[in-house]
């Protein structure tokens, strides 16, 4: 399976955009890029998921390189609710493995 | 239930007691996962199920683990002589099927082992 790296942790001012990138090198043509977050003492959250081409939905966007290997998911507008830990995951055969992402903090 | 059910929220047991932790998916979702996550760490995938199919079980961590899953709906993960480094909080998460990535989790179980 493909693997991910992150950064461990970012900052944000509330009401600015989250950029938060993700490396996967490893890539293969079939294999899907998901983005999860993780609010403290909950389960993991959906968010969103793309193959080659940019995603877009209610929550957020989705860059993809064109050679696929990194991604971006932006958070348009971050506000405090949106502190958490954000994993990137490229799954095949329905592993997911979901490291320990990058903790994101909104800062008032 | 509208969501991923799962039970005990919380269980603390001493060391070397056997626990089970239940797992209800969302009602027509054939796949249903396991993972595990300690203190301050990320989520480590522990087993999935498949419809009918063979579980993957590649990631339990030792043989004190197994998980089983009747009539492709409701799964208990079992841990014998649990230790305490078993401590963490144990979540499942089904999806629709084996070709979507959208998985909803349960709130999880958090296991103190003393």
């Amino acid at each position: 399976d493909a693997k991910t790296t992150q950064p461990t942790s970012m900052d944000c001012a509330e009401g600015r955009a989250a950029n938060l990138p993700c490396n996967h090198s490893t890539i293969s043509g079939n294999e899907y890029v998901y983005w999860y977050r993780q609010i403290h003492s909950q389960g993991p959250q959906y968010i969103i998921h793309g193959l080659k081409n940019n995603e877009t939905n209610e929550m957020a966007s989705l860059i993809i390189t064109e050679d696929r290997k990194s991604s971006t998911l932006i958070l348009p507008h971050a506000t405090l609710r949106d502190t958490a830990v954000y994993y990137c995951i490229v799954i095949s055969s329905n592993q997911f493995y979901f490291g320990t992402g990058t903790s994101l903090t909104v800062i008032p | 239930g509208a969501g991923v059910s799962q039970s005990p929220s919380n269980k603390v047991t001493e060391k070397g007691k056997d626990v089970e932790l239940r797992c209800d998916p969302i009602s027509g979702h054939t796949a249903l996962y396991w993972y595990r996550q300690s203190l301050g760490q990320g989520l480590e995938f522990l087993i999935y199920f498949q419809g009918n199919s063979a579980p993957d079980k590649s990631g339990l961590p030792s043989d004190r683990f197994s998980a089983e899953r009747t009539g492709g709906s409701v799964s208990t993960l079992t841990i014998q002589r649990t230790q305490q480094e078993d401590s963490a909080v144990y979540l499942c998460a089904s999806s629709r099927t084996r070709d979507t990535g959208e998985l909803f989790f349960g709130e999880g179980s958090r296991l103190t082992v003393l």
